[in-house]
């Protein structure tokens, strides 16, 4: 199985922040990585393929990177709409989830 | 509109079978892989594996041996997730999700269904 830990677990920022959230594997995946937001009673929502992929309808202050074990999900600009919870997806080899950061309002 | 419309809320005692559904519309049904998310309350997604409308493959999760199975109706364009005797720990949301349209096996999804909630408890 591969393994995805993400970090960190909880972010407070304020509205207008640049944010980072990190994923990192237990084995190399190369870009084989998505990232999704999940608000509270919802489903996630596709945000991020191929590791720096953007899903179409998906505003540009959203932004991934990396390859390998280690990755980001950057947020410029933080907006209200944006609290909620970031997963990390593999799907190098079946597909396995990160345990989540979510990110509250400071 | 592209969409997965799930079955509604489950509550149901240990011992028991069950199966959701989920159906899709505003797309080629048959061509392209869906696939079964759980989130246990609180917790992060977990990926139980997919299947391929267009001829019923499928992949289960390597964590989920043996435990559900899944199955497609084509001409209703509708995947169903069964179970044939539930225990307490299936207690959880579970997703169905519209795998990319690509040539791999294993890729994100692009469109989830609402959810349906299942309750196992005596």
């Amino acid at each position: 199985d591969i393994q995805m830990t993400q970090s960190p677990s909880t972010l407070s920022a304020y509205v207008g922040d640049r944010v980072t959230i990190t994923c990192r594997a237990s084995q190399s995946i190369s870009t084989r990585l998505a990232w999704y937001q999940q608000k509270p009673g919802k489903a996630p929502d596709l945000l991020i393929y191929e590791a720096s992929s953007l899903e179409s309808g998906v505003p540009s202050r959203f932004s991934g990177s990396g390859s390998g074990t280690e990755f980001t999900l950057t947020i410029t600009s933080l907006q209200p709409d944006d609290f909620a919870i970031f997963y990390c997806q593999q799907y190098k080899s079946f597909s396995t989830f990160g345990q989540g950061t979510k990110v509250e309002i400071k | 509109e592209v969409q997965l419309v799930q079955s509604g809320a489950e509550v149901k005692k240990p011992g028991e079978s069950l199966k959701i559904s989920c159906k899709g519309s505003g797309y080629s049904f048959t061509t392209y892989w869906i696939g079964w998310v759980r989130q246990m309350p609180g917790k992060g997604p977990e990926w139980m594996g997919i299947i391929y409308p267009g001829d019923s493959e499928t992949r289960y999760s390597p964590s989920f041996p043996g435990q559900v199975t899944f199955s497609v109706d084509r001409s209703i364009s509708t995947a169903y997730l069964q179970w044939s005797s539930l225990k307490a720990s299936d207690t959880a949301i579970y997703y169905c999700a519209r795998r990319r349209y690509t040539i791999n096996w294993f890729d994100a999804f692009d469109i989830w269904g609402q959810g349906t909630m299942v309750t196992v408890s005596s």
